[in-house]
């Protein structure tokens, strides 16, 4: 594998469910991300992870649970998810920030998952 | 506040045309990256350029090509000769070059390249 994978592709879940979506990067980066791409809105970024700590939680519901136990694997854990929460959610890994002035810090994304909350 | 705004939600044009897609950024950082990403139906974001705020050459990679003009805050990608397997839609992104490197992304313009 190369690149930035994602697991499930198509989800379809419902609202009292329990899921997970899967991440995970093969590009040696230390930074992964999490977005939420929904029809009438621009991306938006929900979480950030540096060396596997969270640095930034851009007030997203506790309905939205991610988990990040290497620099290589990001996890964004669901339940109760309301019908609004239907989207393309999308993971992305680049360089840290103390790494990104040599080595760039874009960012490189996966396929998504595209969830439908029934 | 950051903000990008992608005017053309939608472009459509015939095969071998030349198209320019508009990027305009706002943001109070005197340092700070562009980038340009491609979603084609598939859905994966692919990423085509990084451009640093202090360095406005233009740049050219085969038919695409990139003007950036800070002094109109602007960030505008053509493509020259379009064809049918460049029609996606393109994001522009203003980021962050110190701390948690957030990326803020227009709206998108959908491209569409008619045979």
């Amino acid at each position: 594998e190369t690149g930035v994978t994602q697991t499930p592709r198509h989800l379809v879940m419902g609202m009292t469910n329990k899921k997970s979506l899967k991440c995970e990067q093969h590009l040696g980066h230390n930074a992964m991300y999490w977005y939420k791409q929904s029809a009438k809105k621009p991306l938006e970024l929900m979480f950030v992870y540096n060396f596997k700590e969270q640095t930034e939680n851009n007030s997203v519901p506790s309905r939205f649970s991610p988990e990040c136990p290497n620099s290589s694997h990001l996890f964004l854990h669901l339940h109760t998810l309301q019908p609004e929460d239907s989207a393309l959610y999308l993971c992305a890994s680049s360089q840290a920030p103390r790494l990104a002035a040599s080595r760039g810090n874009e960012q490189y994304f996966g396929p998504g998952t595209r969830l439908t909350v029934t | 506040a950051q903000k990008v705004t992608q005017a053309q939600t939608e472009i459509s044009v015939v095969e071998k045309e030349d198209v320019t897609l508009d990027c305009v950024y706002e943001t109070r950082d005197t340092t700070y990256y562009l980038f340009w990403y491609k979603q084609p139906p598939s859905g994966e974001l692919v990423f085509l350029i990084r451009r640093n705020s202090f360095d406005e050459q233009n740049e050219i990679s085969g038919r695409y090509s990139w003007n950036f003009q800070k002094s109109t805050s602007s960030f505008n990608f053509t493509i020259t000769a379009s064809q049918v397997v460049d029609s996606a839609v393109y994001f522009c992104a203003l980021g962050e070059i110190q701390g948690a490197q957030k990326l803020v992304f227009g709206q998108g313009t959908r491209l569409t390249i008619n045979p």
